[in-house]
């Protein structure tokens, strides 16, 4: 079965720092881009950041450019953020999801989801 | 990366046709054919219905309709069913190489 399992988020304060995982199976990880996208509660959806199959093409939204770190290994079939500086406007659902033909947006599969939330 | 432009509700009655715009830029929509669409039912990820415009991934019922004009983008959805009722939302590449979302809109099914 085709699968992300996202993990990793929790109750930080405000400067505090995070580290997001996402375990992706059944699928070839190493061929794929992958993407963060995040909810906050109540809200749509804002895309946060994507990296290509082999790290070589990563872009990220410009409420994170600085503070988010997107990186990938694809000998263990995972994907990361690291969060610091965290705000609490960054309190949200972080999903992590594949693009399946690079650049598109077209994000097929999605975990479901890890909470964040940023308070003192 | 200011958001797409969706209506923040719509509704329809069952077995009628509703359409949901989504309004960008020359430098999203407009400038390409990348638009997607999601559905979200409440507690769940997201769902892809459409993407590339106008093409449905396999297991999205035909009922689902997307289509482009200029910066505008609209997903159709006929036949209306109760289990349509979720948010929705649209996506489109950007020229800066990221992806941006419309706000949502809530459809209800009457």
């Amino acid at each position: 079965e085709v699968q992300l399992v996202e993990s990793g988020g929790g109750l930080v304060k405000p400067g505090g720092s995070l580290r997001l995982s996402c375990a992706a199976s059944g699928f070839t990880f190493s061929s794929y881009s992958m993407n963060w996208v995040r909810q906050a509660p109540g809200k749509g959806l804002e895309w946060v950041s994507s990296i290509s199959s082999s790290s070589s093409y990563i872009y990220y939204a410009d409420s994170v450019k600085g503070r988010f770190t997107i990186s990938r290994d694809n000998a263990k079939n995972s994907l990361y953020l690291q969060m610091n500086s965290l705000r609490a406007e960054d309190t949200a659902v972080y999903y992590c999801a594949r693009d399946p033909v690079a650049g598109t947006g077209a994000f097929d599969i999605w975990g479901q989801g890890t909470m964040v939330t940023v308070s003192s | 990366q200011s958001a797409l432009t969706q209506p923040a509700s719509v509704s329809g009655s069952p077995g009628q046709s509703i359409t949901i715009s989504c309004t960008g830029t020359s430098s999203d929509v407009g400038g390409y054919n990348y638009v997607s669409w999601y559905q979200q039912h409440p507690g769940k990820a997201p769902k892809l219905m459409i993407y590339e415009v106008s093409n449905r991934p396999s297991g999205v019922p035909d009922r689902f309709s997307g289509s482009k004009s200029g910066n505008t983008a609209s997903l159709t959805i006929s036949g209306l069913q109760a289990e349509d009722e979720a948010d929705y939302y649209c996506s489109s590449y950007t020229s800066s190489s990221t992806v941006v979302f419309g706000g949502g809109t809530k459809l209800t099914v009457l």
